[in-house]
């Protein structure tokens, strides 16, 4: 089964508007952390935000904030005011405690485009 | 940005050659991760290393070997490349596995293609 869940292929947004980009995640761990990541065409991995799964707040980082259900295992990144430069393959990922605390499982990822 | 450099950036090689990938990071961190990245798969973990000359297997490991002699280096070995393993590979690191200072920063990349 797989760890993590994007369902959007792609998605496109107004330049100025918020987008929110779907992910679920499936574990048995108490324990875990969620992360996302933004690969622009240019090819690098950057890290973007980061809840644990006991953080009671959603994270928030700048412009992006994480909508974290945990009943229903979903991790959704939301960007507010979309920026030209916001257009990225966009990639959550999640790390369990009892199965290994160094192997980060990424989900296919989301392509974002941002309309002028 | 976190001091991680791989080298080389892009390489073409042929079934059945060794390969050696070298990852470098300027920010002491313990940890250190080989991914490969495929369309439709994300990324996914090779190997990783938790110190010096200290290394694990991830979740695809079979055809590739690792070794980390110095905390700044860590190498990635194709022993007989295959057409299979064209892929982009990166590095990360991380300065701690659980806890704040968990999150891996990865370096620019590497994209190989074995013909």
């Amino acid at each position: 089964a797989q760890k993590i869940t994007q369902t959007q292929p792609g998605m496109f947004v107004q330049e100025k508007e918020a987008v929110t980009l779907d992910c679920t995640y499936d574990t048995s761990d108490q324990s875990y952390g969620l992360f996302w990541y933004k690969q622009p065409s240019s090819g690098e991995m950057i890290f973007l935000i980061y809840q644990g799964s006991y953080d009671e707040q959603n994270a928030t980082e700048g412009r992006y904030s994480l909508n974290f259900q945990k009943a229903r295992k979903s991790a959704n990144l939301v960007i507010s005011a979309s920026q030209l430069g916001d257009s990225a393959m966009y990639f959550c990922a999640m790390r369990e405690r009892e199965t290994g605390a160094n192997n980060l499982f990424f989900g296919t990822g989301t392509r974002l485009t941002v309309i002028p | 940005d976190a001091g991680i450099t791989q080298s080389p950036r892009h390489k073409v090689t042929e079934t059945g050659t060794p390969v050696t990938l070298r990852c470098h990071q300027t920010e002491n961190h313990r940890y250190m991760y080989w991914y490969r990245q495929d369309p439709g798969h994300g990324l996914r973990l090779i190997h990783y290393s938790y110190g010096v000359k200290d290394t694990d297997k991830g979740e695809v490991s079979d055809g590739y070997s690792v070794s980390r002699s110095k905390t700044e280096d860590f190498l990635l070995t194709l022993e007989s490349a295959t057409s299979s393993q064209t892929s982009v590979y990166f590095c990360a690191i991380s300065e701690s596995s659980t806890g704040p200072g968990y999150e891996q920063y990865f370096g620019p990349g590497t994209r190989l293609t074995v013909t």
